[in-house]
């Protein structure tokens, strides 16, 4: 089945600093991956669209900003929370669709990247 | 645009007992409705999807979901519960179109007592 990762699983960063998330498709190709983050006891919420080789569609009251995302493979997709405050704790979920996929609903998601800011 | 709401944020039931966790959801064309489960700092796992096929989904772990076009529901029930049922549920619609993302409900926590 297809395997989408996220590295690291956990990260813990210093208040004015910056991490970079990594979101990856083990074994097949995506062309559109998204960004969600979930605030504890709360749902997700979408962040962003990523399509490789284009500039990512923000949601509304996301700051692009502050929250880059590269997609520049077909496999890859980096999340960078750029000077990163304590409100920016949260965990960050990607999905990613099957290029081949013929039907829109083949998205799958990654195991999700804990991030704490002190 | 779409939306889907969890009626109950807690459902609590006992071992042995039925499950049912409500959702209802808006939708200016078709959707795909999906069900997913997430257990304390994990990711999500699918437990079922709605795609126009057969109206009674069927997933994983004894769920079943039924679609209900006329009530706009996707209710997720399962006849007994177990203990390792106790998680957080999330009901979801995406359309049909190539490239959208999932759109949340709020979630629902289910705890089972023995």
């Amino acid at each position: 089945g297809a395997v989408v990762s996220q590295h690291p699983s956990w990260v813990i960063c210093k208040s004015g600093t910056s991490v970079k998330i990594e979101c990856r498709s083990l074994d097949f190709q995506a062309t559109t991956m998204f960004w969600y983050r979930q605030f504890p006891k709360q749902s997700l919420m979408l962040m962003a669209t990523s399509n490789e080789g284009s500039k990512a569609t923000y949601e509304q009251g996301v700051e692009k900003d502050k929250f880059l995302i590269n997609h520049a493979s077909l496999t890859l997709s980096t999340l960078t929370v750029t000077s990163a405050h304590p409100e920016d704790s949260s965990f960050y979920i990607c999905s990613a669709r099957d290029q081949r996929a013929r039907l829109a609903y083949e998205q799958y998601f990654g195991p999700g990247t804990r991030l704490t800011v002190t | 645009a779409q939306s889907v709401t969890q009626l109950g944020s807690h459902v609590s039931v006992s071992e042995g007992a039925l499950v049912l966790l409500r959702c209802n959801y808006s939708s200016s064309v078709p959707p795909y409705l999906f069900w997913y489960v997430q257990y304390p700092n994990q990711g999500l796992q699918l437990l079922l999807k709605y795609t126009s096929a057969a109206t009674l989904v069927k997933g994983i772990n004894g769920f079943e979901a039924e679609f209900k076009k006329s009530e706009t529901s996707f209710h997720l029930t399962k006849p007994s519960a177990h203990m390792s049922d106790a998680a957080e549920y999330f009901c979801a619609v995406s359309d049909i179109r190539a490239g959208t993302a999932l759109i949340f409900g709020k979630g629902t926590t289910l705890s089972v007592s023995s």
